[in-house]
């Protein structure tokens, strides 16, 4: 079964830093992109991050560039995203998602949520 | 940034009627990067339609997507009391940033 796993997420400070990590099994990690998308509460999705299979192509919203940081370690079937000088308005949860052949999102981890205040 | 827009907001509907959402982007999208996805509260999206017209796997085929350009469709052909929940569409890979629509929320009546 195709399986993706977040974790790493909890209470952090504005200006503080989280890193998330999402495990992936049933499928051969090594040969496809990943993304992170977030959800704040009650609103919609909003796509944060973009990895390719070798982490040749990174990509980034405009709201999180120069903060977070996405990569990947192909051996150990992980994805990770590094959440730097973080905001309230970064407060969401933050699934990551497998890149089908075609593109789309599929599947979708259960979510991890992050929570920025003071 | 190709902005897209789902109408309704809110579609109330009663089981075994027809649902038809909509999805209009700001600027032609490449029929190959629409997708629709289903969220049910407390859970993660799922994949229905990608390609704007092609099921993903596992979904009922009262589930169809159509549309080209900048208008897209996603009906739900005899709404189940399972289908009742948001739905979203997404442009990827025809422009960057990937974006979502705010959804529509499809309640029973």
């Amino acid at each position: 079964e195709v399986q993706l796993v977040e974790s790493g997420g909890g209470l952090v400070q504005p200006g503080g830093s989280l890193r998330l990590s999402c495990a992936a099994s049933g499928f051969t990690f090594s040969s496809y992109s990943m993304n992170w998308v977030r959800q704040a509460p009650g609103k919609g999705l909003e796509w944060v991050s973009y990895i390719s299979s070798s982490s040749s192509t990174i990509y980034y919203a405009d709201s999180v560039k120069g903060r977070f940081t996405i990569s990947r370690d192909n051996a150990k079937n992980s994805l990770y995203l590094q959440m730097n000088s973080l905001r309230d308005e970064d407060t969401a949860v933050y699934y990551c998602a497998r890149d089908n052949p075609s593109g789309a999102f599929d599947p979708w981890g259960q979510g991890t949520l992050v929570t920025v205040s003071s | 940034e190709i902005v897209l827009t789902q109408s309704p907001g809110t579609l109330s509907l009663s089981p075994g009627e027809r649902a038809t959402l909509s999805c209009r982007a700001s600027q032609s999208v490449s029929s190959s990067y629409l997708a629709w996805y289903q969220q049910k509260p407390g859970q993660a999206p799922r994949l229905l339609i990608y390609g704007a017209s092609s099921r993903a796997t596992g979904i009922p085929d009262r589930f169809s997507g159509s549309g080209s350009g900048t208008d897209f469709t996603l009906t739900i052909s005899r709404l189940e009391p399972e289908d009742f929940a948001v739905y979203y569409c997404q442009q990827y890979g025809s422009s960057l940033p990937i974006t979502f629509g705010q959804g529509t929320r499809l309640e029973i009546k």
